[in-house]
């Protein structure tokens, strides 16, 4: 049981460039999740999949980001068009699902600036 | 809806005291409570979760919380408090599977 890993850490880009996350489950884990996290605030939920289906999104999601996840392993979360405003923490999580509500896992997030 | 309040937003305690943490929620059904604990710059780990049974709980690093149905609450809670205990806490509340709520945090300075 490795962890939850996120690539990059760190992302600095221009205003109007487009960046791409990925993040890699714990293995077996078939629950995904991504959260944005500004200072000072706690996470806020953006989206989540089960195996390869994104079953939810946040209204935070705008059609400037889009997340997948192919053959429901690693997820990547992209964001275009970025605006000085997508400047947080993304944070992923994932989890196994059981009955009720499942322990999300963390990974260590990319922060995110833009210029 | 679902929500979570952390009323204090810094809390500053000396090595070796006792600590609390409060954490209120708001949510239609059974909750399911957890505690996370962030250091600077880096991701959120578990320190304790409640899910059903026993109203008090124990995690890692020491830490208890207590949940209390009549004030829905769930209190994070330390005996002694060590300085690498300095750090951003945060309460969640899961809502059946999905997305977890979370409370702004609690920033906890520790001083010699």
């Amino acid at each position: 049981d490795t962890g939850v890993s996120q690539n990059p850490r760190h992302k600095i880009t221009k205003r109007g460039q487009n960046v791409t996350f990925r993040c890699d489950p714990i293995s077996e884990h078939n629950r995904l999740y991504w959260y944005r996290q500004t200072l000072g605030q706690g996470p806020e939920f953006l989206t989540y999949f089960q195996n390869e289906a994104q079953l939810e999104k946040s209204r935070l999601l705008s059609d400037r980001f889009s997340a997948e996840r192919p053959k429901g392993s690693f997820s990547t979360l992209e964001i275009q068009r970025t605006e000085q405003g997508d400047s947080a923490m993304y944070l992923c999580a994932s989890s196994r699902r059981r009955g009720g509500a499942d322990t999300q896992y963390f990974g260590p997030g990319t922060r995110l600036t833009v210029l | 809806a679902q929500s979570v309040t952390q009323p204090d937003i810094h809390i500053t305690v000396s090595e070796g005291a006792s600590l609390e943490l409060r954490c209120n929620y708001s949510y239609g059904a059974t909750p399911y409570l957890f505690w996370y604990v962030q250091s600077p710059g880096q991701g959120l780990q578990l320190l304790l979760k409640y899910f059903s049974g026993d109203t008090l709980v124990q995690g890692i690093k020491g830490f208890e919380a207590e949940f209390k149905r009549s004030q829905s609450s769930f209190n994070l809670r330390k005996p002694s408090v060590h300085w690498s205990d300095a750090a951003e806490y945060f309460c969640a509340v899961g809502a059946s599977g999905n997305q977890f709520y979370f409370g702004t945090g609690t920033s906890l300075t520790v001083i010699p």
